[in-house]
């Protein structure tokens, strides 16, 4: 197990609609990353949440939105949902300026969208 | 676009074989290579992972082979078991833990 976990772990949701996804990492871990990852394809990299900040987003429009708590938590909201956001959502954590570089990922969220 | 390119899309071996997964990479910036494992319902879980200033690293059964000049680096899986049957995915990235993967390879070990 990589301490890394997230909720829910299935959701069904409709067009339109505004979900949010949770992620919990491991204590000390200052960065956090967000993941896409739609079937049959790798995981997309959809932003990086810093000591509480924005660190990076990738090629995802403002409707992704994210936060991360004080306490090792993160969320990823996304607003709008649109047939093509239904994927497995990946969060991987790590510690920032560490001797190591690995990434431990939460076991994903997979979001239908009917 | 995508950065990481990786091949086959999927492989059978028979058990005791060899797999081998290749993936080539545009971005010189990139100075991380790591390899994941994923299983159906799961998470990627890291494998092994390689920097650009050696050209093999393994472990156990799983070594990494990197050609800077070419942009190139590979997975090989000796002597494969059943229990290796998943999809395997390799990723690049800077100093900044964004990681691009690459489309990802389903591997079958048949008994």
């Amino acid at each position: 197990e990589t301490g890394v976990t997230q909720s829910p772990t299935h959701l069904i949701k409709t067009r339109g609609q505004q979900v949010t996804l949770r992620c919990s990492s491991q204590s000390g871990h200052n960065t956090v990353s967000w993941y896409q990852q739609a079937l049959g394809q790798g995981p997309q990299f959809i932003f990086q949440y810093y000591r509480e900040e924005e660190n990076g987003r990738g090629n995802f429009p403002p409707r992704f939105s994210g936060l991360q708590f004080p306490n090792y938590s993160s969320e990823l909201n996304v607003n709008a949902l649109e047939l093509d956001d239904s994927a497995l959502y990946l969060c991987a954590s790590t510690i920032a300026g560490h001797s190591t570089d690995t990434q431990y990922f939460g076991p994903g969220t997979r979001l239908t969208v009917l | 676009q995508q950065q990481v390119k990786q091949s086959p899309q999927s492989l059978i071996v028979q058990k005791g074989g060899i797999s081998i997964i290749n993936c080539a990479y545009e971005n010189t910036a990139f100075d991380y290579f790591p390899w994941y494992q994923q299983f159906p319902g799961k998470g990627p879980a890291l494998l092994i992972a390689i920097r650009p200033d050696v050209s093999e690293k393994k472990e156990g059964r799983f070594t990494i082979s990197f050609n800077k000049s070419a942009k190139q680096f590979s997975l090989h899986i000796m002597d494969s078991q059943p229990g290796d049957s998943a999809t395997y995915f390799c990723a690049a990235s800077t100093n900044d833990y964004k990681l691009s993967f690459g489309a990802g390879t389903t591997v079958t070990v048949r008994a």
